[in-house]
């Protein structure tokens, strides 16, 4: 089954330190990867993707994600996190048909000033 | 910019009551999917629509139904609500076909709480 996950529910960090939420996925062919985040009482807003091509993936706010084939991964990354970067993160794939998400339970990061 | 928006913030219903929560986007897209939101549990899609009057179960569709009578609006129906249907509900809007822009836009989403 076609399927995401998230392995860190819950992340604290101090401010500057750096970032790495993991993501997984367990389907193959086709793969189209996303970033979501989503600020406290905001709605849900794309941080970055991945279609094909590059497997470095550059986002909004100095988020990067690197897609690695082998490892079934799509990680996400900043080198030194900010106050407000406190924030729900969701890891999502497209299925096969290209209309249906896939969405990973989410990564809460708290960044402390 | 695209805009989903949906007809409430905060919803408080009894239990029993029909419940609609109404999606409007406004980018013509041919998709739409609703999900809920808890805790925990990240997005679960509840229904989605590829097409006018088409419409799909997600992975929890049951104590659901969904009307799409109109390409820009989708509307998520509880037919008796429960306490255990107390979530946030999301609605999200995607381009169809294969195109690289099938990245969803979301509403800011609807608390619903059932007494």
């Amino acid at each position: 089954a076609q399927s995401v996950s998230q392995h860190n529910h819950h992340v604290i960090l101090s401010e500057a330190a750096s970032l790495e939420l993991g993501c997984n996925y367990s389907y193959g062919g086709t793969v189209n990867l996303f970033w979501y985040v989503q600020y406290p009482g905001q709605h849900l807003q794309l941080l970055l993707k991945y279609f094909s091509g590059d497997p470095l993936v550059k986002g909004i706010k100095g988020f990067e994600a690197e897609f690695i084939k082998s490892k079934f991964s799509f990680n996400l990354r900043k080198p030194s996190v900010q106050w407000s970067d406190t924030a729900e993160y969701f890891c999502a794939g497209l299925t096969y048909n290209f209309n249906k998400f896939y969405f990973g339970s989410g990564t809460k990061l708290n960044v402390k000033p | 910019d695209v805009k989903v928006t949906q007809s409430s913030r905060y919803l408080v219903k009894r239990t029993g009551e029909k419940v609609f929560l109404e999606c409007v986007q406004d980018m013509d897209h041919e998709n739409m999917f609703w999900y809920r939101q808890d805790p925990g549990l990240g997005l679960r899609l509840i229904y989605f629509s590829y097409d006018v009057k088409m419409k799909e179960k997600g992975d929890i569709p049951e104590g659901y139904s969904v009307s799409r009578e109109k390409k820009e609006r989708f509307s998520l129906i509880l037919e008796s609500a429960s306490t255990n249907q107390t979530s946030m509900y999301l609605c999200a809007s995607s381009r169809g076909g294969t195109s690289s822009y099938n990245e969803q836009f979301f509403g800011p989403g609807t608390r619903l709480t059932v007494l």
